[in-house]
């Protein structure tokens, strides 16, 4: 595709539920990131990949946090035992390396009832 | 981790007018970007200064950095209202990833 992909766009969801959201990043993009944005509020960052090194995870905000990314391509974030406070909407953003522009994808909003 | 701090956090303007924003942050950096996002959901790349330059244009957009007052500024001129936006500047050091601030909301009335 010509840029990144999230899916799904929406999710509702009870508390307590697992979720897992996907990423299809530009193809050939070596970095991607995930990041979570709250009503009203600035991006925190939660985890990127550079290539083949080890991700930097260090701003998943609980073990309830993992990702990963498969094949060095698409990435999917999952989020266990979902709690009202990961309301969010997550977004993923791909860059051909460390330190260039970001693509950003349109984000999922994630909603934990 | 270091993080840009954009300045106002909210700003009204008339079409036509110019709009300025304001990004400070705390440590050395290796470039600075600007992003631009509508609605809530993806965000756009601006521009992208790097460390060693002092003023970046791109249309109507004109970005400067100071990196003795550790500062950078985005300037709109002319602007319209599609323009309204939140706008967010971005700073990357090697080996992090690019750190965000909370973004300043520019509403450009006609």
């Amino acid at each position: 595709g010509a840029g990144v992909s999230q899916s799904p766009s929406n999710k509702v969801t009870e508390k307590g539920k697992d979720v897992e959201l996907r990423c299809d990043p530009i193809s050939g993009h070596t970095a991607l990131y995930w990041y979570r944005q709250s009503l009203g509020q600035g991006l925190e960052f939660l985890i990127y990949f550079q290539g083949n090194s080890a991700p930097d995870k260090s701003g998943l905000p609980s073990d309830r946090f993992s990702a990963e990314r498969t094949g060095g391509s698409v990435s999917t974030l999952t989020i266990q035992r979902t709690q009202q406070e990961d309301s969010a909407v997550y977004l993923c953003a791909s860059s051909p390396g460390l330190g260039e522009k970001l693509f950003f994808g349109s984000g999922t909003q994630l909603s934990v009832l | 981790s270091q993080q840009g701090e954009e300045d106002p956090q909210a700003l009204s303007i008339q079409e036509g007018e110019n709009a300025t924003m304001n990004c400070s942050y705390k440590t050395s950096i290796n470039n600075l970007q600007w992003y631009r996002q509508n609605s809530g959901r993806g965000l756009v790349h601006l521009i992208l200064i790097r460390s060693n330059e002092r003023e970046k244009h791109s249309g109507r957009l004109r970005v400067t950095l100071d990196t003795s007052k550790k500062s950078s500024s985005l300037l709109i001129t002319a602007s319209r209202a599609a323009d309204t936006a939140s706008y967010f500047c971005a700073t990357e050091n090697s080996g992090y990833a690019l750190n965000f601030g909370k973004g300043t909301s520019l509403l450009v009335t006609p």
